[in-house]
């Protein structure tokens, strides 16, 4: 059974970091691109970083380009989510997807996390 | 960036409608197209990709159709389980992008 557990979430001050962990299991890790999504409180999804299977590449939302990195951890199953300078805008439910190869585009995500809030207020 | 635009919003419907959600591409993007439902509190679950293909375990009742930059997403027969809020996306390229959602209401 595919598990993907999100982590790291809570409160943070504008301007702070934090990072997010989602661990995975039940299937070949190392193969598959992941990808993180978000939901701000009350409103839709928004794509925010994808990272294929190898790690090799990654991509970012122009919202989160330069403040998010995306990385993985292929020895350890693991799916990171590093964001600094973060702003009110960045509340939000963030969601660690699998994809189904080893880019985040051109195919389809399958497997869902149920999510870590983040909050970023003073 | 690829725009998806749903339609509508939200609708009404009752046990045992037949509904459509539509979702355009403001450019095309061949078949790179994903349904996902979202109940309230959970994490969304994908239907639907390449447009057309049910995910391993989504029942028939949902079914979607449509390429290039015009999709829909047909569910027969609603049951109480099958309210909530659809979204589409487009994985055809990067950013991917999703629509303003659809919520399917009684």
């Amino acid at each position: 059974e595919v598990q993907l557990l999100e982590s790291g979430g809570g409160l943070v001050q504008p301007g702070g970091s934090l990072r997010l962990s989602c661990a995975a299991s039940g299937f070949t890790f190392n193969t598959y691109a992941m990808t993180w999504v978000r939901q701000a409180p009350g409103k839709g999804l928004e794509w925010i970083s994808g990272i294929t299977n190898s790690g090799g590449s990654t991509y970012y939302a122009g919202s989160v380009k330069g403040r998010f990195t995306i990385s993985r951890d292929n020895s350890k199953n693991t799916l990171y989510l590093q964001m600094n300078s973060l702003r009110a805008e960045d509340t939000a439910v963030y969601f660690c997807v699998k994809g189904a190869g080893t880019t985040p585009w051109r195919k389809e995500v399958d497997y869902w996390g149920q999510g870590t809030l983040v909050t970023v207020s003073s | 960036d690829i725009q998806m635009t749903q339609s509508p919003s939200s609708l009404s419907a009752s046990v045992g409608d037949r509904v459509t959600i539509t979702c355009r591409a403001s450019q095309g993007i061949n078949n790179y197209l994903g349904w996902f439902q979202q109940k309230p509190g959970k994490a969304p679950k994908s239907l639907i990709y390449a447009a057309s293909s049910l995910q391993s375990g989504v029942p028939s009742k949902f079914s979607g159709s449509g390429s290039g930059t015009d999709f829909t997403l047909t569910i027969d027969s609603l049951q109480p389980e099958d309210f909530a809020i659809y979204y589409c996306q487009q994985y055809s390229s990067v950013p991917l992008t999703f629509g303003g959602g659809t919520k399917v209401e009684i």
